[in-house]
């Protein structure tokens, strides 16, 4: 079963400062790869999403990510962080069949002034 | 546009109740899918509808259904609650099933609280 896990439940930056946040898959087939940002008391936003096109996919409030298949891996960066940023972050991957998501246990940015 | 709506947006219920949550769609999606996202986890997969029937099912008890209407909205029903159902509940729609393709637009959720 296809899955993804992500390193680091809490993660805090300056603002300005990069931001790294790391999500490794596992999956047998090449997968198709999601970031999400949930706001507090809100629903999901999709960030991005690979979809085995171009292995850097550029999303949206400036976050970008790279599929790296040699390392399992799709982190999200953003150059530089900015106090609105500070939210919830998902990785997921579509399973089999594509009729599902698969999230990540998600990863908190704070962003401090 | 209206995006993903779902009511009510929070409930309390006691333990051994039902309990029925509802989500519209985007206007056009045809496929609807519920996830469950305890406090602290990611979102997990409950149910997914496309065309008024069920095309997917996570690995939740019976006590967990769901149904698809002519219009596209959906219901998930949940009996016999327990405490470790409360959770936000969260809609999905996509214009076909297979919604990587286009992305899943998700809801603001309903926040259930099992007490």
């Amino acid at each position: 079963a296809q899955s993804v896990t992500q390193l680091g439940s809490h993660v805090s930056v300056s603002e300005g400062a990069l931001v790294l946040l790391r999500c490794n898959y596992s999956s047998s087939v090449p997968p198709y790869l999601f970031w999400y940002v949930q706001y507090p008391n809100q629903g999901l936003q999709l960030l991005l999403k690979y979809t085995s096109a171009a292995t850097l996919v550029k999303g949206i409030n400036g976050f970008e990510a790279e599929f790296k298949k040699s390392e399992t891996s799709f982190h999200l960066t953003k150059p530089s962080a900015h106090m609105s940023d500070a939210a919830e972050y998902f990785c997921a991957v579509s399973n089999t069949g594509r009729r599902a998501l698969t999230f990540g246990s998600g990863t908190r940015l704070q962003v401090q002034p | 546009d209206a995006g993903v709506t779902q009511s009510p947006t929070h409930l309390i219920k006691t333990r051994g109740q039902h309990v029925t949550l509802r989500c519209s769609p985007i206007s056009g999606h045809k496929s609807v899918s519920w996830y469950q996202q305890v406090l602290g986890q990611g979102p997990q997969f409950i149910f997914q509808y496309y065309e008024k029937e069920e095309r997917g099912r996570g690995n939740f008890p019976d006590r967990f259904s769901a149904r698809q209407f002519p219009n596209y909205s959906s219901e998930l029903n949940v009996n016999a609650l327990l405490l470790g159902d409360s959770a936000l509940y969260l809609c999905a729609s996509s214009l076909i099933q297979d919604g990587t393709r286009d992305g899943y637009t998700f809801g603001s959720g309903t926040r259930l609280t099992v007490v």
